[in-house]
């Protein structure tokens, strides 16, 4: 089982609409969270943290669900510019400094 | 340009061949992380740095791959005997507490793209 799992997509919506992207990570002790975009041949790029008690900048929306260990992003209004692969990043935190990446979910914003 | 940088951006080889890729993070930052990236897959973390201090290694750093920072500031990650399978995007991200940053956000470099024929 993968360290953190992502629906790869892609998602294909309309500009406006909202669409929303989940993702599982398997160890409960996990601390950190954060949602990072990625253009395509692009670096990653972080996006915005994750705090227990949910958080929203602009027309995003982050969730965190400790119980079901899955986390959210919302974006409402969608624009053509949000066309991207959004990366779902976890500190696993078993005494390791690095990030783990999940996959992926690539969005396609459509005019 | 005060982001992280990276040279090359893109490198060709023949399998065999010995690469050496740079690293340069944003100044005030002490950590630096080494990450690999295939299509369709998230970066996946191969080593990072605590200033020159070289503090954790992924098991999928081989034998055949060393990465050093030898005065805390740029550092370069080495490839001997590269194999096909090498092939992939090698990211550099940095990270510092300064001005109450978290060592969790980590600035991204634009990568060195490697081919092995």
């Amino acid at each position: 089982r993968k360290e953190v799992e992502q629906d790869p997509g892609p998602f294909n919506v309309p500009e406006g609409a909202t669409v929303a992207f989940n993702c599982t990570y398997s160890n409960s002790a996990s601390q950190s969270f954060f949602w990072y975009r990625q253009d395509c041949r692009k670096e990653p790029k972080l996006l915005m943290s994750v705090y227990s008690s949910g958080n929203e900048d602009g027309r995003f929306t982050a969730q965190l669900n400790r119980a079901s260990q899955y986390i959210s992003l919302l974006i409402r209004d969608s624009k053509l510019s949000d066309s991207a692969t959004y990366l779902c990043v976890v500190n696993l935190d078993t005494g390791r400094r690095a990030l783990t990446f999940g996959s992926g979910t690539r969005l396609q914003v459509q005019p | 340009d005060t982001g992280v940088s990276q040279n090359p951006r893109h490198k060709i080889t023949k399998r065999g061949q010995n690469v050496t890729f740079r690293c340069d993070p944003i100044s005030e930052h002490n950590r630096l992380y080494w990450y690999r990236q295939t299509l369709g897959q998230g970066p996946e973390f191969l080593t990072y740095f605590q200033n020159e201090a070289q503090l954790e290694k992924s098991r999928l750093l081989s034998d055949r791959f060393s990465a050093e920072r030898p005065k805390g500031s740029f550092s370069t990650l080495e490839i001997q005997r590269t194999e096909q399978g090498d092939s992939a995007m090698y990211l550099c991200a940095s990270s510092s507490r300064a001005g109450g940053s978290s060592y969790n956000e980590q600035f991204f470099g634009p990568g060195t793209r490697l081919t092995v024929l």
